[in-house]
């Protein structure tokens, strides 16, 4: 089967870095993917990484291993805003081919305290 | 901007009532789906289209109907709600970005 599992919990300071894994287990793999929730709010499109490696915008990192089936997102200099539930998500590989299927997973909740 | 709207945010309804839950989105996107959300269990598919009058079961379908009468409109029936159906639904659309998808605001439903 394909799930995704990420840390239900996660708390940090205002002003700290903070990192939120997410490892999966897919038949094939077309990407990672975060999404940004804040309580109340709808999903917000985060980032995409399809090759290993980091990717940086702006305060917000994710990082790719395929070889490891495991990615994070790294939150830097961390703002009271950004308490938030993350998702991580990939392709659904057993639907058809273009149809933008997720799987999501359960969802990371982040409390930045003072 | 892509802009995803949702007929309601909070809606209340009786038992065995029919209910509609209208989204709309503005960039032409092919692919909708419908999602409910329940506290502890994530974000759960029920039903996508990947074109007009095109539609797949997801992930928890039962109860459940859609409708894609034109590009831009995507509806989710419930046929004769149930208690067990209060819960926050979202419909996104897919962006050009791989797995990007945008979301609506929610509508937030509950079934006396």
């Amino acid at each position: 089967g394909q799930s995704l599992e990420q840390p239900s919990e996660v708390t940090a300071v205002e002003g700290a870095i903070v990192q939120i894994n997410c490892t999966y287990q897919t038949s094939g793999f077309y990407g990672l993917s975060w999404y940004q929730q804040h309580d109340g709010g709808a999903p917000t499109f985060l980032s995409y990484n399809a090759l290993d490696g980091l990717e940086e915008t702006g305060r917000f990192s994710s990082f790719l291993s395929r070889s490891d089936s495991y990615g994070y997102l790294l939150l830097q200099e961390l703002q009271m805003k950004d308490s938030a539930s993350y998702f991580c998500a990939v392709r659904d590989q057993s639907a058809p081919g273009n149809t933008g299927k997720l799987i999501f997973g359960q969802g990371t909740t982040l409390q930045v305290k003072p | 901007d892509v802009k995803v709207t949702q007929s309601s945010r909070y809606l209340v309804k009786r038992t065995g009532e029919k209910v509609f839950l209208e989204c709309v989105q503005d960039m032409d996107h092919e692919n909708m789906f419908w999602y409910r959300q329940d506290p502890g269990l994530g974000l759960r598919l029920i039903y996508f289209s990947y074109d007009v009058k095109m539609k797949e079961k997801g992930d928890i379908p039962e109860g459940y109907s859609v409708s894609r009468e034109k590009k831009e409109r995507f509806s989710l029936i419930l046929e004769s709600a149930s208690t067990n159906q209060t819960s926050m639904y979202l419909c996104a659309s897919r962006g050009l970005v791989p797995n990007e998808q945008f979301f609506g605001p929610g509508t937030r439903l509950t079934v006396l």
